[in-house]
């Protein structure tokens, strides 16, 4: 069983507000990523990390900003928050060794008025 | 360029009956292949994978199927059941190149009672 959280699991903000959405692990994976997903849509790769200080950017150009201090915890940031970003925001992990499956949070879901 | 294509936005069936959702890809590179499962408002799980030295794979009612000189994979789910009813993704591993999950656009299946 996966144990990865995310919170808020939806947000609904006003233009020009700065949020922080917050995605833990509880499992030690060394890598962590954020996809951006709209309906109909495929999950697309926002930002990604393989472990502590280490986060680049992902293939789908991003507002966002990533950190990563703690192994556990992959914080997603939006300095302003625009309409264009509503979407669900996933957050995923993966563990070392051969497994390529990716765990993934709750998401959340962002609306931008 | 979509390099992970589902090219049936939604599929329809009866419960008991078989389900087969369908997914190709471009690349030739891609090693690995996965198939998430993904309910509204809840983050994908996964369900089933396969490597590309395989051309089939069992877990229960779900079986993949990959076919590499056609670049296609199918997943089975038989008998179907409707809490099967969810958003179905098909997921590629592009390990050699960026070492990245290259999602398709996902496959709504119903699943009549």
């Amino acid at each position: 069983e996966a144990d990865i959280y995310q919170t808020p699991r939806y947000l609904v903000i006003g233009t020009g507000k700065k949020i922080t959405l917050e995605c833990s692990q509880t499992m030690g994976h060394d890598k962590m990523y954020w996809y951006q997903q709209d309906p109909g849509m495929e999950l697309h790769l926002i930002h990604y990390s393989y472990g502590v200080n280490s986060t680049e950017k992902g293939d789908l150009s991003s507002e966002s900003t990533v950190s990563r201090i703690r192994t556990e915890h992959f914080p997603l940031t939006l300095e302003s928050a625009r309409p264009s970003h509503t979407s669900q925001y996933l957050c995923a992990s993966r563990g070392a060794g051969d497994s390529y499956e990716q765990y993934f949070g709750p998401g959340t879901r962002l609306t931008v008025t | 360029d979509q390099q992970v294509k589902q090219n049936s936005p939604s599929l329809s069936v009866q419960e008991g009956r078989i389900s087969i959702l369908n997914c190709d890809y471009t690349n030739s590179m891609f090693d690995y292949f996965l198939w998430y499962k993904k309910y509204p408002a809840e983050g994908p799980t996964f369900l089933i994978s396969i490597s590309s030295i395989k051309d089939k794979n069992e877990d229960g009612r779900f079986t993949v199927f990959l076919n590499k000189s056609a670049k296609h994979l199918s997943l089975h789910i038989v008998p179907s059941q409707p809490g099967d009813s969810a958003v179905y993704f098909c997921a590629a591993w592009n390990g050699g190149a960026t070492n990245k999950l290259i999602f398709g656009t996902g496959t709504l299946l119903a699943v009549q009672p």
